[in-house]
């Protein structure tokens, strides 16, 4: 079932560094990207999402950047801080259908 | 609260023993999922209904593994005879058919001893 592959498993970032992390997937048929942001004993949270009809999504800080040709998409959070520390969850689905998950990426903001 | 409701949070059994796990899903939403997730892992597909009808069952929910949901409102996800691998947290997310997105309950963790 592992068709969303993401990268890196972790990232220390420090606060007011750019945070980028990575995903690719496999189905072509997949027109629904979003990102989940999830804290420990937490449920994951949905943080921003993309179709593939843009390149490029933006709310506040955070930024998808999407490339249909590469299959990829990622995540980008300016201005990270020490708040945003989380696991960061990229996911893929097709027609409503059900969503399948990356592995998860450990994100570490110091200040 | 308008949002996923879980229930219980945490579940302590011993392994043999059954378990069953609640969602209350946001009122409007139509779809029902439940998720597995593992220490350092992504969330899991376990299986999802649409109203009342369960649409999907992954082939990794082992036929201990049982799911509801009457009347297409809260829904209920049982494990009979309970193993050890069997700990991990249980999710269950809810959405409309139109749109794809999904909302998260605070899950329910399981701990077979």
């Amino acid at each position: 079932q592992q068709q969303v592959k993401q990268s890196p498993q972790s990232l220390i970032v420090q606060k007011g560094g750019i945070s980028i992390i990575n995903c690719a997937y496999e189905n072509t048929a997949f027109d629904y990207f979003p990102w989940y942001q999830q804290f420990p004993g937490k449920g994951p949270a949905l943080l921003i999402a993309i179709r593939p009809d843009v390149s490029e999504k933006k709310e506040g800080r955070f930024t998808i950047s999407f490339n249909k040709s590469a299959k990829q998409f990622s995540l980008h959070i300016m201005d990270s801080q020490p708040g945003d520390s989380a696991t960061y969850f990229c996911a893929a689905s097709h027609n409503t259908d059900k969503l399948i998950f990356g592995t998860g990426t450990r994100l570490q903001v110091f200040p | 609260d308008t949002g996923v409701s879980q229930d219980p949070r945490h579940k302590i059994t011993k392994r043999g023993q059954n378990v069953t796990f609640r969602c209350d899903p946001i009122s409007e939403h139509n779809r029902l999922y439940w998720y597995r997730q593992t220490l350092g892992q992504g969330p899991e597909f376990l299986t999802y209904f649409q109203n009342e009808a369960q649409l999907e069952k992954s082939r990794l929910l082992s036929d201990r593994f049982s799911a509801e949901r009457p009347k297409g409102s809260f829904s209920t996800l049982e494990i009979q005879r309970t193993e050890q691998g069997d700990s991990a947290m249980y999710l269950c997310a809810t959405g409309t058919s139109d749109t794809g997105e999904l909302f998260f309950g605070e899950g329910s963790r399981l701990t077979v001893l």
